[in-house]
């Protein structure tokens, strides 16, 4: 399976900040997702990062609030904007070929305080 | 609405016995399951997958059963060891247009492997 980092592991952010998080994978792959997990909440998706297009967002989640880059086929960033203390959250990105096989794979997550 | 629910919280197994977890769904245009497994400040690692149109499958320790009309499925690992303790996550998923969508979570269940 694929390798995925993510930067920053961690970060505590003051409120009305900005953060970016950046996801990087060892081989190409179809489609990147991003998932945020709040305290003892399950993981919720944001968004599909796709390659050369806008990212394709769930209900509840906004492009002014969680911008997404996905310059190529293996990396892709998520921008947590003008941030408050109830986006604090664990934020994972996940990667998925479809050419291969159909299951995820995940990083190893950005756990973000915001005060 | 959650469409993905794992009603045990927690799960307490003796060591060497079987273990098993349960998931109901309620989108019946899911057509792909996935268990994962996560330990702290880790993201979750896939175990092991079934796809719709089958009702069984086995993955050395550990087996996933789907029941479509019930729309439940269930995670078996036997014999249960201490490594297994972590959060175990149900998960599902739809392929619509040009590629698949992302994953819907349940709560998760923590599974606690007793000597």
């Amino acid at each position: 399976s694929a390798v995925i980092s993510q930067k920053p592991s961690r970060d505590i952010c003051q409120r009305g900040t900005s953060l970016t998080i950046q996801c990087q994978v060892d081989s190409q792959v179809t489609m990147m997702f991003w998932y945020r997990q709040q305290p003892g909440q399950s993981l919720t998706l944001i968004a599909t990062a796709n390659q050369g297009s806008e990212a394709t967002y769930e209900s509840g989640f906004v492009i002014d609030k969680f911008p997404i880059s996905r310059p190529n086929l293996t990396f892709s960033t998520l921008t947590v904007s003008n941030m408050s203390p109830e986006d604090s959250s664990i934020y994972l990105c996940s990667v998925e070929d479809l050419l291969v096989r159909h299951e995820q794979f995940f990083g190893p997550g950005t756990r973000l305080t915001v005060l | 609405d959650q469409q993905v629910k794992q009603n045990s919280p927690s799960l307490s197994v003796q060591e060497g016995r079987i273990s098993i977890l349960n998931c109901d769904y309620t989108n019946s245009m899911f057509d792909y399951f996935l268990w994962y497994k996560k330990y702290p400040a880790e993201g979750p690692t896939f175990l092991i997958s079934i796809s719709s149109i089958k009702d069984k499958n086995e993955d050395g320790r550990f087996t996933v059963f789907l029941n479509k009309s019930a729309k439940h499925l269930s995670l078996h690992i036997v014999p249960s060891q201490p490594g297994d303790s972590a959060v175990y996550f149900c998960a599902a998923r739809t392929f619509s247009g040009g590629g698949a969508d992302g994953l819907t979570f349940g709560k998760g269940t923590h599974l606690i492997i007793q000597p």
